[in-house]
């Protein structure tokens, strides 16, 4: 079965600075990718989405992620955070089994604080 | 347009009760699927519902059981409730199989089993 990790659970960051989530999936096939993030109080939300052609995905709210098949990995940044992007993060995978019936493997989350 | 919405918002049961919750999906939305959230963890997939029938199933027991109705509102049951049941219940609705089209969450049911 497949697993996501997401190497930081809590990140603290100053409005302006950059930010990289790390993602990293275990499975050798197809497959298709997901950041959501869950602001205060709010529904998950699809932040972006990648399922094929540029491994740079370009998100909402500035947002980007970048596919990396050989490192099996889908990191989130965002040059400069703002106080506003206080939220957990979530990654997630799909595998190319199934057909769409397996939903999604989501990691932990990351819970990011922006402080003013 | 309405987005996805679940009720009951709270939900306090105890051990071995039986509990139903409710999904109504986004308009246009064919699929549903539901998803468990413990505290501190991520979404983890239970069963996903395409045009009224078990399309796909996580790592969850038969006593998590659910039904998809003509209008693709959906229902998820679990039966013999357990402490470690105790977690946010998320439905998120697609226009198509999950993985495939972005999901739609809607806002949770906290169940809390004493």
């Amino acid at each position: 079965a497949q697993s996501v990790s997401q190497h930081n659970h809590h990140v603290i960051l100053s409005e302006a600075a950059s930010l990289e989530l790390g993602c990293n999936y275990s499975y050798g096939g197809t497959v298709n990718l997901f950041w959501y993030v869950q602001y205060p109080g709010q529904h998950l939300q699809l932040l972006l989405k990648y399922f094929s052609g540029d491994p740079l995905v370009k998100g909402i709210k500035g947002f980007e992620a970048e596919f990396i098949k050989s490192k099996f990995s889908f990191n989130l940044r965002k040059p400069s955070v703002q106080w506003s992007d206080t939220a957990e993060y979530f990654c997630a995978v799909k595998t190319g089994s199934g057909g769409g019936a397996d939903g999604l493997t989501f990691g932990k989350g990351t819970h990011l604080i922006i402080q003013p | 347009e309405t987005g996805v919405t679940q009720s009951p918002t709270h939900l306090i049961k105890t051990r071995g009760q039986q509990v139903t919750l409710r999904c109504s999906s986004q308009s246009g939305h064919n699929t549903v699927s539901w998803y468990q959230q413990a505290l501190g963890q991520g979404p983890q997939f239970i069963f996903q519902y395409y045009r009224e029938e078990e399309n796909g199933r996580g790592n969850f027991p038969p006593r998590f059981s659910g039904l998809q109705f003509p209008n693709y509102s959906s229902e998820l049951n679990v039966n013999a409730l357990e402490l470690d049941d105790s977690a946010l219940y998320l439905c998120a609705s697609s226009p198509g199989l999950a993985g495939l089209k972005e999901q739609y969450f809607g806002p949770g049911t906290r169940l809390t089993v004493t």
